[in-house]
């Protein structure tokens, strides 16, 4: 089963800021979160990493709070290609990626 | 570099057949995943391969599996076709596996099995 939680669903408009949440409340010290997403019926594309210190990249930032229990994918300008399903992933050393429902953004103009 | 490749993008078989996937990863990528996407279940693993080497396994029936060649180029087989098989099948690459590694996926291949 997947470690984390995600709403199913998130609206955001084009050229705002879309914040996508999880929780990963049982999360090991050794754990890393990973966030991907999947326009529709491609291959899921790698967006970002981090263990315990907030990330950027040309992306998107990854927040993530100091108890380690949840994080936040910020795509700072959300577009219409940003229309996608994001997976938020916990994964420890030999651990497979499990993937959950995810979240499917919609960005709307 | 060029990004993972899997072939073929698109087949259709009946039930009862058998038909093999492949995969080749990113250069220099020695490990390889295979997983199932059904609109169902969702993103499923299936294995996982290293060094031509079963790494880790999935929880599907033994009508799945995988090989790995030297060459890190992988394929998956799956036997006596059932139509829950029609998945989307996708195939991911990394370094080595390990907990900071990503997994970079190709385009997939979905099977259709009438």
């Amino acid at each position: 089963d997947a470690k984390t939680t995600q709403p199913p669903s998130m609206d955001c408009a084009e050229g705002r800021a879309a914040n996508l949440p999880c929780n990963h409340s049982t999360i090991s010290g050794n754990e890393y979160v990973y966030w991907y997403r999947q326009i529709h019926s491609q291959g899921p594309q790698y967006i970002i990493h981090g263990l315990k210190n907030n990330e950027t990249n040309e992306m998107a930032s990854l927040i993530i709070t100091e108890d380690r229990k949840s994080s936040t994918l910020i795509l700072p300008h959300a577009t219409l290609r940003d229309t996608a399903v994001y997976y938020c992933i916990v994964r420890g050393r030999g651990q497979n990626f499990v993937f959950g429902p995810g979240t499917r953004l919609s960005v709307l103009p | 570099k060029a990004g993972v490749t899997q072939t073929p993008r698109y087949l259709i078989k009946t039930r009862g057949q058998q038909v093999t996937l492949s995969c080749s990863p990113i250069s220099g990528h020695r490990s390889v995943s295979w997983y199932q996407q059904t609109p169902g279940q969702g993103l499923q693993f299936l294995f996982e391969y290293f060094s031509e080497t079963q790494r880790n396994k999935g929880n599907f029936p033994g009508r799945f599996s995988g090989r790995q060649f030297s060459n890190s180029r992988s394929e998956m087989n799956v036997s006596t076709l059932e139509l829950g098989d029609s998945a989307l099948y996708l195939c991911a690459s990394s370094f080595s596996g390990g907990s900071t590694d990503t997994q970079y996926f190709g385009p997939g291949t979905r099977l259709t099995v009438l």
